[in-house]
């Protein structure tokens, strides 16, 4: 079945870093794929997605690239601030009727000042 | 626009106790999910609406689960006899069905207890 694996956290940095999280993703047909984030206390937003093979995603300075040869979805900002601290959750969505997301584990990330 | 919202925001229960909750999701989304989501895990799919039919369930949601969408609005989720290891938070999301990539929108969650 479908499945996502995501680089394990926590992450820490120190604001302005580049930020880059790991997502590679197993699934029987061409999924979407999506970035959700949960800041603390909050619910999941949606952050970002991609429909198709060599789809850049973007949002809020994050940027994604669907790679298909690959199987990846690797997250990346070039400068994080202090409020990017969240949970990052990569997601894929296949083609079946439901089109339910199957997420990953998510990372963890704190940025410090 | 309101979001997606949810009802209780927090649930504790004993043990062998009966639970449901409530979800009213964006008006005009006729596709509705709930996930459960344990600690330090992404959620798990459980359940999906598009109106009122449910048509496709997790083998998470055992026969203790059971999930109804009247009139395609509102749904509620109910667990019967609930279990310590119910104990997590259920997201309730929706979309349209028109959305290709079938973009959903998150409720904030219920969490449940179970003591």
């Amino acid at each position: 079945g479908d499945s996502v694996t995501q680089m394990e956290g926590p992450v820490t940095l120190s604001e302005e870093a580049f930020l880059t999280i790991n997502c590679t993703y197993t699934a029987t047909g061409y999924p979407s794929l999506f970035w959700y984030v949960q800041y603390p206390g909050e619910g999941l937003q949606l952050l970002l997605k991609a429909t198709k093979a060599d789809d850049k995603g973007s949002n809020k300075g994050f940027e994604a690239t669907y790679r298909k040869e690959t199987t990846s979805f690797h997250l990346e900002k070039g400068s994080v601030q202090v409020s990017d601290s969240a949970v990052y959750f990569c997601a894929l969505s296949d083609i079946g009727s439901a089109r339910q997301l199957t997420f990953g584990s998510g990372t963890q990330l704190t940025v410090l000042p | 626009d309101t979001g997606v919202s949810q009802d209780p925001r927090h649930k504790i229960t004993k043990r062998g106790q009966n639970v449901t909750f409530r979800c009213d999701p964006i008006s005009e989304h006729n596709r509705l999910y709930w996930y459960r989501q344990t600690l330090g895990q992404g959620p798990e799919f459980l359940t999906y609406f598009q109106n009122e039919a449910q048509l496709e369930k997790s083998r998470l949601l055992s026969d203790r689960f059971s999930a109804e969408r009247p009139k395609g609005s509102f749904s509620t989720l109910e667990i019967q006899r609930t279990e310590q290891g119910d104990s997590a938070m259920y997201l309730c999301a929706s979309s349209r069905r028109d959305t290709g990539a079938s973009e959903q929108y998150f409720g904030p969650g219920t969490r449940l207890t179970v003591t």
